[in-house]
């Protein structure tokens, strides 16, 4: 098993461009969510979903948007990249029932700077 | 939101030596864990533990539900256990995880 795959590791942008962020897990995990983690401040939830076609937000989605179109990938979206996005970013998976409910796995992280 | 505290925020610790982390929390939980992030930024899960004691080799978690505490414990670190140590926490046993600060852990040769 993969686990969590994120990509790109690193991405720079230009202010008001667009980017997608991937996130593919390998484990059937029903819930996918993305973080962000800015210096100090831990991590703080974005977006997350408990299965296909379901997302809602967390406690900075601003800016941000997300899908899931399918169990196994959860795309975060940039819409218009402002310099206060300029973070690492997380994605993580847990199971929602049965052995090792809840556990979370995280990927690798993706390094976000904004010009 | 649930809120979490960490302490002590920075900790420096020569090889060898033992510790405790502390993690508060301001309300019921049913998912606690306890992660470490190395210092190439990997997050690594050490436990899932909403109430009771677990170990894993030099590492032991414990936590006091009713109380709103959990502590991790490191016994004869060494210099790969540094890194930040975060607490995280929700209500339900799966889902949203509110995080901790962290504690920034150093581990001198």
């Amino acid at each position: 098993n993969a686990g969590v795959t994120q990509t790109p590791k690193f991405q720079v942008l230009k202010t008001g461009q667009s980017m997608t962020l991937q996130c593919a897990q390998d484990m059937n995990h029903e819930y996918m969510s993305w973080y962000r983690q800015d210096p100090g401040m831990g991590l703080r939830l974005i977006h997350y979903s408990v299965g296909a076609g379901i997302t809602d937000q967390g406690e900075v989605p601003n800016g941000y948007n997300v899908s899931r179109s399918t169990t196994e990938d959860f795309p975060l979206r940039l819409l218009s990249a402002a310099p206060s996005q300029t973070s690492v970013y997380f994605c993580a998976s847990s199971r929602r029932g049965g052995m090792d409910t809840g556990e979370l796995f995280f990927g690798e992280g993706s390094r976000l700077t904004v010009l | 939101g649930i809120q979490v505290e960490q302490s002590p925020p920075d900790l420096i610790l020569q090889e060898g030596a033992n510790s405790t982390l502390r993690c508060n929390f301001s309300d019921s939980v049913n998912n606690l864990q306890w992660f470490h992030q190395n210092p190439w930024g990997q997050l690594i899960n050490l436990f899932y533990i909403p109430s009771g004691t677990k170990q894993n080799g030099r590492l032991s978690a414990t936590t006091v539900a009713t109380e709103r505490y959990s502590l991790l414990y490191i016994s004869s670190s060494q210099t790969t256990d540094s890194g930040v140590y975060f607490c995280a926490v929700a209500p339900d046993s799966w889902g949203k995880l509110q995080f901790g600060a962290g504690t920034q852990v150093v581990v001198t040769p």
